[in-house]
């Protein structure tokens, strides 16, 4: 159980382009979704949280109007990386949990690489 | 300012044998600790949580010690074997209401298992 998709796993786009990733939650509900950034050999940063119904609350030092994130139904959020630049380039990762302090339930991630 | 070390960026070990990897944090308070494991293009997936109050936690082959005194995490994984080869993350939460905003994650050490 506990199963959370990403899609897509792999995307190539031109500068000046969107991105759009999906997450779902396959077999859960999740009221709150997270979305990570990762570049090579180093950790998972937080970038936003991404709550059903209402507004993403985003980190300190990530465009708000950059990374758009819609979190229209309980199993779905997305992430638009809008007007890509090279150095949007990196691993994008979403994660859901069921609730309360329980361990976070990973997407397999978003290569995203701007040419 | 917070931070969390994992030891050595890369460990080899030889197959049967036990690793151990070390999660130093400094000024944290956390509620509680998690092991991830991500494997090179993927998303991490969950092993073991601990709380605060715990000393040890078990699952198979995996032990994770916390020791709040040392500021300390301990993970083991005995009669060691190739397919454990991955990048192994720790993450703290200071949150103990766990909104997951506060969890925050090492920049893991990459395990190598000889055959």
């Amino acid at each position: 159980g506990a199963v959370v998709s990403q899609h897509p796993s792999r995307v190539i786009c031109k500068s000046g382009t969107s991105v759009k990733i999906e997450c779902r939650s396959l077999d859960f509900q999740a009221t709150t979704m997270f979305w990570y950034r990762q570049f090579p050999k180093k950790s998972l940063m937080l970038m936003a949280t991404s709550n059903e119904g209402s507004k993403a609350t985003y980190e300190q030092g990530v465009e708000k109007d950059k990374f758009l994130i819609n979190h229209a139904s309980l199993t779905l959020s997305t992430l638009t990386v809008t007007s890509a630049h090279p150095e949007d380039s990196s691993f994008y990762i979403c994660s859901a949990r069921l609730q309360g302090i329980q361990p976070l339930h990973f997407g397999n991630g978003t290569r995203l690489t701007v040419t | 300012s917070q931070k969390i070390e994992q030891n050595s960026e890369a460990l080899n070990i030889q197959e049967g044998k036990t690793a151990t990897l070390t999660c130093n944090y400094t000024n944290y308070s956390p509620a509680y600790l998690q092991w991830y494991r991500q494997d090179p293009g993927r998303g991490p997936v969950f092993l073991l949580l601990i709380r605060e109050n715990e000393k040890e936690k078990r699952k198979e082959r995996l032990k994770v010690t916390f020791d709040t005194t040392l500021k300390q995490s301990l993970f083991h994984i005995t009669a060691s074997q190739p397919a454990d080869s991955a990048t192994y993350l720790c993450a703290l939460d200071i949150d103990p209401s766990g909104s997951a905003r506060q969890l925050t994650f090492g920049s893991g050490t990459q395990l190598t298992v000889l055959p």
